[in-house]
């Protein structure tokens, strides 16, 4: 069964830093990798969807990367704002099912 | 944002009653899930459709049912409601299965008492 991890918890940064959330899972027949965002009391925001044939995607100021051997993806976030405050989540389909594993999340603060 | 609402946004109700959770979407995709949120849990797939009609179980499905008659509503039925699925449930759409990026609804929170 597909078990996905996100470290740390959460995070609370400076305003300005750079930093990078991580996502890992246990088995890495995956058929895709997706980041979410959501806000205290919201649904989820897609971010970015890597396919498992791909090794990043990119968007603004965000940068998810995936490593399938090592069962790893990070999602990094390049000068961080206070609006960039919320849980971060990463789910994860595996090969030959339709059912997303998602992991509990990393909480982030951006402090001005 | 994609055009999905879900009805009510919040619901308190008593053990033993039935409840109806509706999911509309007006982006005309074909997949439509139902997942509920949990602290210590995450988020977990509890039934998903892929047409009209056609619907399958996820993760956590029992106690719980779904139809699909149009392809613009989802709707999720807890037959007998229970305190253990006091919940926030969101309604999800994608165009595809897999490999498809899923939009999330606005969530439904619901106490069980």
């Amino acid at each position: 069964k597909q078990e996905v991890t996100q470290i740390p918890a959460a995070l609370s940064v400076p305003e300005g830093e750079n930093l990078v959330l991580n996502c890992s899972f246990t088995d890495s027949a995956i058929y895709n990798l997706q980041w979410f965002r959501q806000d205290p009391g919201k649904g989820l925001t897609s971010l970015l969807l890597i396919q498992s044939s791909q090794r990043e995607q990119t968007s603004g100021r965000l940068n998810a990367s995936l490593d399938k051997s090592s069962g790893r993806s990070t999602l990094y976030i390049a000068a961080s704002q206070p609006g960039d405050s919320a849980t971060y989540l990463c789910a994860v389909l595996s090969g030959g099912s339709y059912i997303p594993t998602f992991g509990r999340g990393t909480s982030l603060i951006v402090h001005p | 944002d994609a055009g999905i609402t879900q009805s009510p946004r919040h619901k308190v109700t008593e053990t033993g009653t039935p409840v109806t959770l509706r999911c509309h979407q007006t982006e005309n995709h074909r997949y439509m899930y139902w997942y509920r949120q949990d602290p210590g849990h995450g988020l977990r797939l509890i039934h998903y459709s892929y047409g009209v009609k056609d619907t399958d179980k996820g993760e956590v499905s029992d106690g719980y049912s779904v139809s699909r008659s149009k392809t613009e509503d989802f709707l999720l039925t807890l037959e007998s409601a229970t305190s253990s699925q006091t919940s926030v449930y969101f309604c999800a759409i994608s165009l595809g299965l897999a490999g498809e990026t899923q939009y999330f609804g606005p969530g439904t929170r619901l106490l069980v008492l």
